[in-house]
């Protein structure tokens, strides 16, 4: 059964550094999705991804963040200076059509920022 | 702004007990509501997708039913079994304003013990 892989499953960086989160979706899937989960909290929707650019985006999503899919399969997340409340789980997500399909989910990466 | 609860926050249960999970949502204007469930440290495991149009599904022992007009859904789990402990989340796809932006509840942690 298709699924959304995510790596690295665990990033541990110095505050102020660059990462790049990556993801494959379901290959024909279209709309792509970040989401983080700070531990003991709830699931945020970060950035949804569709045409090769960003549909829609939350608060969270600041100047530090970006995303890209630079090939037919990956899609990334990239924080360019993290600060050490960016520690927290990371999902993508994927569906084919905007709204009305299922989400599927990745296993998502633990980004610790030291 | 949307708001997601689940009541209880936590629930345990003997083995081969029906249960049911409360979720809750302030706004109505929703395209769909979605059920996962999350295992420790890993991602969502899609369960249920409920559109607006709908009462309820089915799949298995699972059955989720929604009512839009006084906000909420419940998961129902027939004859729980100890694999069923996890952390149920239900998430809410809004209609207008943003129609990516899904709102996540809090979660309710079960246990059910053999």
């Amino acid at each position: 059964e298709p699924e959304v892989t995510q790596t690295p499953s665990h990033q541990v960086t110095q505050m102020g550094q660059e990462v790049i989160l990556r993801c494959v979706p379901i290959s024909n899937h279209l709309y792509f999705y970040w989401y983080r989960q700070i531990l003991g909290q709830k699931v945020e929707f970060l950035v949804s991804f569709y045409n090769n650019e960003i549909s829609e985006k939350s608060e969270i999503f600041d100047d530090q963040f970006s995303v890209e899919r630079p090939d037919g399969s990956n899609f990334t997340l990239k924080i360019r200076s993290t600060k050490l409340e960016d520690s927290a789980m990371y999902f993508c997500a994927s569906t084919t059509r905007e709204g009305a399909d299922e989400q599927f989910f990745g296993p998502g990466t633990r980004l610790t920022v030291l | 702004k949307q708001e997601v609860t689940q009541i209880p926050a936590a629930l345990s249960v003997p083995e081969g007990e029906n249960l049911v999970l409360n979720c809750s949502f302030t706004d109505s204007a929703i395209y769909n509501l979605q059920w996962f469930r999350q295992d420790p440290g890993k991602g969502l495991t899609s369960l249920l997708l409920i559109q607006s149009s709908q009462r309820e599904q089915t799949s298995g022992r699972l059955n989720a039913s929604l009512d839009k007009s006084s906000g909420r859904s419940t998961l129902y789990i027939a004859a729980s079994q100890p694999g069923d402990s996890a952390t149920y989340l239900c998430a809410v796809r809004p209609r207008s304003g943003g129609y990516q932006k899904v709102t996540f509840g809090t979660g309710t942690k079960l246990q059910v013990i053999p």
